[in-house]
């Protein structure tokens, strides 16, 4: 079955550049999605086919991927940026696969 | 607009069978290429996607849990239903209801209903 690896953690300053990893044998021929998930609320799409935004999502979230890996950021990380996000992708045995999930500290 | 809500039991005993509904709207399941899937998450934990329904009534099933899981559709009612079959305790999650597109990504998510299993 295919899987996707995430740090269980990060943690940045205020203003710095977070980026969050997800590894995935040959991820970056397949099409990587983030979701951000604040304490007590549902998941929310912030990029999908690897580096597309969501309406409404703020421009400082982009998104890359290529050969095994697939990179969220978000430069300039704010205060509300905290919460846990994860990758996930589509694989043709195991369909949807998410990540173990990343928790995003900002402080 | 779309929104999804899901409903069912909170409480369930080891063995039995859980029955979640999702009732959505701003979208049809008769419209070529959507889909309505469900993804859970247990206390603390990831998200695990579990099963998801076509507008063409091809179901798909998570290969862990495939032998207890049945998704079905009432484009009707604009309802998506999920069983699982012989609940355990390990089964304790928050289930979620959401759209997507093809084998897209997941775009629009209910807000999710915590079923518990305790005997």
């Amino acid at each position: 079955s295919y899987e996707l690896t995430q740090p269980p953690s990060l943690s940045v300053s205020p203003g710095q550049t977070a980026s969050i990893t997800c590894s995935g044998d040959k991820l970056g021929s397949k099409n990587a999605a983030w979701y951000q998930q604040k304490p007590g609320q549902s998941p929310v799409l912030v990029i999908y086919q690897d580096s597309k935004r969501p309406s409404g999502i703020p421009e400082r979230f982009s998104g890359s991927n290529s050969g095994d890996t697939a990179t969220l950021t978000i430069s300039g990380a704010q205060a509300m940026d905290e919460a846990d996000y994860y990758c996930q992708t589509w694989d043709i045995g195991t369909e949807w696969v998410f990540g173990g999930g990343t928790k995003l500290t900002v402080l | 607009q779309i929104t999804l809500k899901e409903s069912g039991p909170t409480l369930m005993k080891p063995t039995q069978t859980l029955t979640l509904t999702c009732t959505f709207s701003g979208f049809s399941l008769t419209t070529g290429g959507v889909g309505v899937g469900w993804i859970r998450q247990p206390p603390g934990k990831a998200l695990q996607w579990l099963a998801l329904i076509y507008w063409d009534d091809d179901a798909r099933y998570s290969p862990s849990l495939k032998t207890r899981l049945t998704v079905t559709k009432d484009t009707s009612k604009n309802l998506v239903v999920l069983t699982m079959t012989n609940m355990d305790p390990l089964d304790t999650a928050t289930y979620y209801c959401a759209h997507t597109m093809g084998s897209g990504p997941f775009d629009s998510w209910g807000q999710g209903t915590l079923v518990t299993v305790s005997s």
